[in-house]
């Protein structure tokens, strides 16, 4: 069974930096672009990051870029994002998913991982 | 304020067809394709429609989806109450380089 789980979420202060990790397994991880989309709350999905497979094609959300860098060890079947600067806004659950096309097709999600950031 | 512009609420009686609305731009809906997502709070979201109108396998025919120019749209027919859920539509920007997801609808089963 495809298996996504995200960990590495917590409570961090407003300019801390957090990184968070999602370990695929039971497909082939080295064919799939990647996702980083979240949740705050109360609030909508919205998008973070993507990384193809090859991690040629690499994009950011406008409310992240320069902040936040997405990584991936296709040897340890793994999806990182390095958040650093981390304000309030950030706050959220954080899903990682899998895309067959790198176009927003994310057939498999994760369960998630919250992060907190608060003084 | 989403790129993709969703009601943020339908309802319906159980039986009853509802229908969500994704209003997006050339850049997105009208130039790529539109995915929809059903999103338990709490839980993982799930694919419900690709490609603009084609179901993954296990998904109920109950769902379904259009496109036309830049509005999409997902339907559910037959509405049952474990449909209450948050509905999104996204698609890929061209201009921003991007996945962008609508503001999503929560469907209320009356």
């Amino acid at each position: 069974e495809v298996q996504l789980v995200e960990s590495g979420g917590g409570l961090v202060k407003p300019g801390g930096s957090l990184r968070l990790s999602c370990a695929a397994s039971e497909f082939l991880f080295s064919s799939y672009t990647m996702h980083w989309v979240r949740q705050a709350p109360g609030k909508g999905l919205e998008w973070v990051s993507s990384i193809s497979s090859g991690t040629s094609y690499i994009y950011y959300g406008d409310s992240v870029k320069g902040r936040f860098t997405i990584s991936r060890d296709n040897a340890q079947n793994s999806v990182y994002l390095q958040m650093n600067s981390l304000r309030a806004e950030d706050t959220a659950v954080y899903y990682c998913a899998r895309d067959t096309h790198g176009s927003g097709k994310m057939d498999f999600w994760g369960q998630g991982t919250t992060v907190t950031v608060s003084s | 304020q989403s790129v993709l512009i969703q009601a943020p609420s339908a309802s319906g009686t159980p039986e009853q067809r509802v229908t969500i609305s994704c209003s997006g731009s050339s850049p997105n809906v009208g130039n790529n394709y539109v995915y929809w997502y059903q999103h338990f709070p709490g839980t993982a979201p799930r694919l419900l429609i690709y490609n603009n109108n084609q179901r993954p396998s296990g998904i109920p025919d109950r769902f379904s989806g259009s496109k036309s120019g830049t509005s999409a749209s997902l339907a559910i027919s037959g509405l049952r109450s474990e449909d209450e859920a948050d509905y999104y539509c996204a698609s890929w920007d061209d201009s921003l380089s991007g996945v962008v997801f609508g503001g999503g609808t929560k469907v209320t089963v009356l």
